[in-house]
């Protein structure tokens, strides 16, 4: 079965701290994708990072960055020096479906930073 | 500007009728899928399209229906028989759903459906 799994509901952080979301997933493929969204308070999915099973790498984009680690099943999120406008749901997606390109989300964790 | 466009952004509904959601989408994107989100939850498929005229069952498609007659446009409709209907509802778009080629989804604004 596929499921991904966030456990941190709401993190709140002040202005410049840095923060981590956890994002712990299952499959049984060998080879699967995962996907970070933002959701800011107007509703739309802004597409953050996609990330494939055969690839470990950590990536950097500015102050986002991304831990990819197999052998935990987790694709962790952080944040460095966080600002404002970075309140949002955030969520972790896994591609599942074959040949399809189907998604099955966690559950979103919502970040509050404050000034 | 290319991009998915949800009309409208709320609807109100009263108990009993149907209602069609619009999307609609300018980046020539072959695949369309639409999600419920519910409050605390993560998103869930209702339905999906690959290809127009073309169209399948996600994982909660019981009380919606769609059609895919052109492949810009994906609607959808809540009919009276969905028993919770009130939620956000999210319509995305990908580059190519049949190939394999691993499509990033993207996402248009949601319609935020109110049954009264």
């Amino acid at each position: 079965a596929q499921k991904v799994t966030q456990a941190q509901t709401e993190i709140s952080v002040v202005e410049k701290e840095d923060v981590t979301l956890d994002c712990v997933y299952e499959t049984r493929d060998t080879t699967y994708y995962l996907f970070w969204y933002k959701q800011p308070p107007s509703g739309e999915l802004v597409f953050l990072i996609r990330r494939n099973s055969f690839d470990e790498q950590n990536e950097i984009s500015g102050r986002y960055s991304w831990n990819f680690q197999k052998s935990t099943s987790s694709f962790n999120f952080t944040i460095t020096a966080s600002q404002v406008v970075d309140s949002a749901v955030y969520f972790c997606a896994l591609r599942y479906g074959g040949a399809t390109n189907k998604l099955i989300f966690g559950t979103g964790t919502l970040l509050a930073v404050q000034p | 500007d290319g991009g998915i466009t949800q009309s409208p952004k709320y609807l109100f509904r009263k108990e009993g009728q149907n209602v069609t959601l619009s999307c609609e989408q300018n980046l020539n994107h072959d695949a369309m899928y639409w999600y419920r989100q519910d409050p605390g939850q993560g998103l869930r498929l209702i339905y999906y399209s690959q290809i127009v005229n073309d169209f399948q069952k996600g994982d909660i498609a019981e009380g919606y229906s769609v059609s895919r007659e052109k492949k810009e446009s994906f609607p959808l409709t809540v009919t009276s028989a969905q028993k919770n209907p009130t939620a956000f509802y999210l319509c995305a778009s990908s580059i190519d759903g049949t190939s394999g080629v691993i499509d990033t989804q993207y996402f248009g604004p949601g319609t935020r459906l109110t049954v009264l």
